[in-house]
């Protein structure tokens, strides 16, 4: 079945430590995105990729960094420079602006937090 | 960059139907206006979108103001499969971003 797998479920770091964020699609969508969520809130998006090799800030993209080099796959990493990394964060992925509906397809979440 | 308002909850009984309302007084001419809902520790899933005329699927039904300025979307008879979180967002036709509003918690009461 074709969708989007989100990896690891569930991780835990230690502080100053980097950790990298899986999200791989068999979609063949062109965009990709990352949201974080905080508990009772919103999504908040981290970073986006239109193309392969291309990817632009969202709202809050300091202390993260992506890369976009096959169009199935858009891990990120959360660096030891993001202050408050402790969330739920959201991969999804959808046919680009001027193809389809646009719909956004979305995995089941990574929750990561930080000890 | 537009945006919208939602209430932060509401409640319905179940087999009635529910007015979800949203405000997006900046939304420019481009922006499709879209709905997601999402249940406790899972990604949001897509309900419905538009552009200027109502929509309705199987899932809901989507009321676009004249002015796009608000919108509402109607879940015809509330099931307790029903209550999530509904966001309603805008995507940005010229960065292909989607802004995600505060969203509206719905229960649903038997």
């Amino acid at each position: 079945d074709g969708g989007i797998t989100q990896s690891p479920k569930y991780l835990f770091r230690k502080e100053g430590q980097n950790v990298t964020l899986s999200c791989e699609q068999n979609l063949n969508h062109d965009a990709m995105y990352w949201y974080r969520q905080d508990p009772g809130q919103g999504l908040r998006l981290i970073y986006y990729s239109q193309i392969v090799n291309d990817f632009q800030k969202g709202d809050i993209a300091e202390g993260y960094s992506v890369s976009r080099e096959k169009k199935e796959s858009f891990p990120l990493t959360v660096t030891s420079a993001q202050k408050n990394p402790t969330a739920f964060y959201l991969c999804a992925s959808s046919k680009g602006r001027t193809r389809g509906t646009g719909e956004l397809f979305f995995g089941e979440g990574s929750r990561l937090t930080v000890l | 960059d537009a945006k919208t308002t939602q209430p932060n909850s509401m409640e319905s009984n179940e087999e009635e139907p529910v007015h979800l309302p949203c405000n997006h007084s900046t939304i420019s001419g481009t922006d499709y206006i879209h709905w997601y809902r999402q249940l406790p520790s899972q990604g949001p899933e897509y309900v419905i979108h538009g552009l200027t005329s109502n929509v309705n699927n199987r899932m809901a039904s989507l009321a676009i103001a004249e002015d796009r300025k608000s919108s509402t979307l109607i879940l015809h008879r509330a099931t307790l499969r029903d209550a999530a979180v509904y966001y309603c967002i805008l995507r940005d036709d010229t960065g292909n971003q989607f802004y995600f509003g505060t969203g509206t918690s719905l229960t649903v009461i038997p």
